[in-house]
């Protein structure tokens, strides 16, 4: 079982949809969580930090569940510009990342 | 600002030979990952650097990768007698300290002929 799991997609949808991704992660000691957003040929860059509260960036909302070791991100009124690849990032207690194989977006007009 | 600035941009060499790829990060950042990524697939460990504690290795592929941090700034990261399996994007990323954001370089693209 890998580290940090995600659904590959991938999701297309039309502009002004609400989009949802999960991921799950194994090492409950996990300390701190990340979405990312890579373009095609690009390299991947911070989209939010993730907070036990949950917290909301614009139309992107991102939560964490300890209790069921998952993290979410949200994405309300989808764009155009939003089409990407979705890396959900964990950290151990010894600050060690592992990424995602990341979730595909494809928002059509 | 400067970012996290990686050098070269692409490398193209021959079965066997050593390569050198170098990152340079964001002044003051203390926490310093290098990962590789191939084609179509999702980046893969290789090493964390955090300020003076020894380096995470786990996620190096073989003893023909090795890396290293000098004074605490500019990382290289070795690939010796390489691989066409070496081919890939190398990424390399910096954070103020661990569990900060990270902010990546552009890549190294490898190419083994």
């Amino acid at each position: 079982r890998k580290e940090v799991e995600q659904d590959p997609g991938p999701f297309n949808v039309p502009e002004g949809a609400t989009v949802a991704f999960n991921c799950t992660y194994s090492n409950s000691a996990s300390q701190s969580f990340f979405w990312y957003r890579q373009d095609c040929r690009k390299e991947p860059k911070l989209l939010m930090s993730v907070y036990s509260s949950g917290n909301e960036d614009g139309r992107f909302t991102a939560q964490l569940n300890r209790a069921s070791q998952y993290i979410s991100l949200l994405i309300r009124d989808s764009k155009l510009s939003d089409s990407a690849t979705y890396l959900c990032v964990v950290n151990t207690n010894a600050g060690k990342s592992t990424f995602g194989d990341g979730t595909t977006l494809t928002v059509k007009p | 600002g400067a970012g996290v600035s990686q050098s070269p941009s692409n490398k193209v060499t021959e079965k066997g030979k050593d390569v050198e790829l170098r990152c340079d990060p964001i002044s003051g950042h203390t926490a310093l990952y290098w990962y590789r990524q191939s084609l179509g697939q999702g980046l893969e460990f290789l090493i964390y650097f955090q300020g003076n504690s020894a380096p995470d290795k786990s996620g190096l592929p073989s003893d023909r990768f090795s890396a290293e941090r000098t004074g605490g700034s500019v990382s290289t990261l070795t690939i010796q007698r390489t691989q066409q399996e070496d081919s890939a994007v190398y990424l390399c990323a910096s954070s103020s300290r661990s569990h900060q954001p990270q902010h990546f370089g552009d890549g190294t693209r490898l190419s083994i002929l």
